[in-house]
């Protein structure tokens, strides 16, 4: 069973358009990130939820927006795609605080093509 | 704010030879957690070591091993009888001890094993 898991694995849309990324865990972990990875490989967190409570959310356009319904699911929503938001997206989840040890699992990642 | 630093962006080592990769990082905390993760060309990310930042002894995973120095701030990634399958890219990263898991992660090391 996949631990981590996103959907979709690919994604291609044109610039302005409106696109959700979800992440599903079955870990039972209470954390749940989004990273971003560019093209250079460098990966940046973007979000963070504790049991479907925000508690990281870096330096990120508003054009980003994270959803938690469940403690198990966190998508990414994003509106009005630009270029520059081409890039893997990785979601992550990891037990809370550092009881786990702080290691995160991660999803296959979606890689985002704006056009 | 933490910084984590991987000083080789490229590494090439013959199968079944050793090779080391080097990080290093700033911080003012003194309890924390090291990691060591690996990102192959499926592009999955997978946790290779810890290391708590308390404990004097190395963590050793198998072929794996670490060289922890605290005071240095050093963390650098040992890989023995390297293999064509530890070809990737390697990300060293840091979480504070009482953080909710926030990771400051290094710009990466892409490693290649050659036959």
């Amino acid at each position: 069973d996949t631990a981590v898991s996103q959907t979709p694995k690919y994604l291609v849309t044109q610039m302005g358009n409106d696109k959700s990324i979800k992440c599903e865990q079955n870990l039972g972990h209470d954390t749940m990130y989004w990273y971003k990875q560019d093209s250079k490989k460098f990966l940046k967190i973007m979000f963070s939820y504790n049991n479907k409570e925000l508690i990281i959310n870096e330096t990120v356009p508003n054009r980003f927006s994270p959803k938690s319904p469940d403690k198990a699911h966190l998508n990414l929503h994003i509106n009005s795609l630009e270029l520059g938001d081409s890039a893997v997206y990785f979601c992550a989840s990891s037990r809370a605080g550092t009881s786990g040890g702080g290691e995160q699992f991660f999803g296959p990642g979606t890689r985002l093509t704006v056009l | 704010a933490q910084t984590v630093t991987q000083s080789q962006p490229e590494m090439s080592v013959q199968e079944a030879e050793t090779v080391t990769l080097s990080c290093t990082y700033d911080t003012s905390e003194s309890n924390y957690y090291l990691f060591w993760y690996k990102q192959p060309p499926s592009r999955q990310m997978i946790l290779v070591i810890r290391q708590e930042a308390y404990k004097q002894q190395n963590a050793t995973e198998n072929r794996f091993s670490v060289n922890f120095q605290k005071a240095a701030k050093s963390f650098s990634l040992k890989i023995s009888d390297s293999q064509l399958g530890d070809t990737a890219m390697y990300f060293c990263a840091f979480m504070k001890h009482t953080n909710a898991g926030k990771s400051t992660f290094g710009d990466g090391t892409t490693l290649t094993v050659k036959p």
